[in-house]
């Protein structure tokens, strides 16, 4: 069974206190590794698609990373407007279905 | 601006009540799906579809169905509310090949009562 377990479930930084996120996966057939940001009472909101290991994608102050094993999100330099929870999620070919497996997130809050 | 719209944000139904969820997409996207929220479960897959009249049972249906007539309209279906179905419940869709990631509404917090 595919599996997505991000750490940790919340982080508290100061602005400016960069830091990452973890998002270590299982997963048979691995096709992609998605990040979106979902802010409170709304849906989630794409970020970042990586296809293989060694592949990086930057935007503003984040940076997504892949490992065979694990994707870092890296916060540079964090500001109030930062704050969110962070999902990842998997997709993995499962039969004739390309599966698609969230993380339960990590809810990051930037004190100014 | 492109965009997911979900009917309604807060719903608040009986138990036994037959409720409908709609969905529309403006993107001409292909893929459409339903998932629910749950704090400490994440998303869990409910429903999708790749094409007008198909529907594929994802990892929790028992309970639901979904109706897609249109291209840009997905509704999902509780044939009898529950408690347990209480929950927030999102759209989503995307491309077939899906690497632009889904589109997601804002999604509709249900309660049953």
């Amino acid at each position: 069974e595919d599996q997505v377990t991000q750490s940790p479930e919340a982080l508290r930084l100061q602005e400016g206190e960069s830091s990452s996120l973890n998002c270590s996966y299982t997963v048979s057939g691995l096709r992609g590794l998605f990040w979106y940001r979902q802010d409170p009472g709304k849906g989630p909101e794409f970020l970042f698609t990586l296809y293989s290991a060694g592949e990086e994608k930057e935007k503003e102050r984040l940076k997504a990373t892949l490992t065979k094993k694990e994707s870092f999100l890296h916060i540079t330099a964090p500001k109030p407007e930062d704050s969110a929870t962070y999902l990842c999620a998997v997709q993995a070919r499962s039969g004739g279905y390309q599966k698609v497996t969230f993380g339960t997130g990590t809810k990051l809050q930037v004190i100014p | 601006d492109v965009k997911v719209t979900q009917s309604s944000r807060y719903l608040v139904k009986r138990t036994g009540e037959k409720v409908f969820l709609e969905c529309v997409q403006d993107m001409d996207h292909e893929n459409m799906f339903w998932y629910r929220q749950d704090p400490g479960l994440g998303l869990r897959l409910i429903y999708f579809s790749y094409d007008v009249k198909m529907k594929e049972k994802g990892d929790i249906p028992e309970g639901y169905s979904v109706s897609r007539e249109k291209k840009e309209r997905f509704s999902l279906i509780l044939e009898s509310a529950s408690t347990n179905q209480t929950s927030m419940y999102l759209c989503a869709s995307s491309f077939p090949d899906r690497w632009s990631g889904y589109t997601f509404g804002s999604g509709t917090r249900l309660t049953v009562v």
